[in-house]
């Protein structure tokens, strides 16, 4: 069975700080996908990273980065000198083979002005 | 390209009515994917349809049904409609050189007075 822990209902953190939002899976298959998306109060699911099981290289963009780790199962998302913008829910997405997404319960992060 | 398209975005409807959603692809996506978003369910699979056939389909009563045509576009379809059944519909698509990535519309919130 396949399982997205998102651990982190709400954070609130103050503009300029930096937030690590934690996701935890769980999957028996040896290939999976991992995913992160941003839905913001409009309701839209934005698509900002996959990551595929073979691939445990880190990744930066921007002020975005991620943190793959096989050996902990985790895949977690760091915003850096985080700003009003990135005020939204997270959600942690787990892909295996053909299968559909499974999604975790979602952070809702607030950046504070 | 454009991204995926839902219509209508919002909906009322009133118990035991039924509703017909409607999604288009990105360009080139033959792969079409509804999930239901409610506040205690979360983000749930519906089905998946790929070249105009059901491929997987989630946990829902036979109320909840779907159809893509020739040209991607798909619909989902729900009978017998539910106070329960009110929620963000979102569809996603996916194919071409990304095609595990499943990217999201804007959503339908559907509710069922």
């Amino acid at each position: 069975a396949q399982k997205v822990t998102q651990a982190q209902t709400e954070i609130s953190v103050v503009e300029k700080e930096d937030v690590t939002l934690d996701c935890v899976y769980e999957t028996r298959d040896t290939t999976y996908y991992l995913f992160w998306y941003k839905q913001p109060p409009s309701g839209e699911l934005v698509f900002l990273i996959r990551r595929n099981s073979f691939d445990e290289q880190n990744e930066i963009s921007g002020r975005y980065s991620w943190n793959f780790q096989k050996s902990t199962s985790s895949f977690n998302f760091t915003i850096t000198a985080s700003q009003v913008v990135d005020s939204a829910v997270y959600f942690c997405a787990l892909r295996t083979g053909a299968n559909n997404l499974f999604f975790g319960t979602g952070t809702r992060l607030t950046v504070i002005p | 390209k454009a991204g995926v398209t839902q219509t209508p975005r919002y909906l009322i409807k009133t118990r035991g009515q039924q509703v017909t959603l409607s999604c288009s692809p990105i360009s080139g996506h033959r792969s079409v994917s509804w999930y239901q978003q409610t506040p205690g369910q979360g983000l749930q699979f519906l089905f998946e349809y790929f070249s105009e056939t059901q491929r997987n389909k989630g946990n829902f009563p036979g109320r909840f049904s779907g159809r893509q045509f020739s040209n991607s576009r798909s619909e989902m379809n729900v009978s017998t409609l539910e106070l329960g059944d009110s929620a963000l519909y979102l569809c996603a698509s996916s194919g071409g050189l990304t095609q595990e990535t499943q990217y999201f519309g804007p959503g339908t919130r559907l509710l069922v007075l």
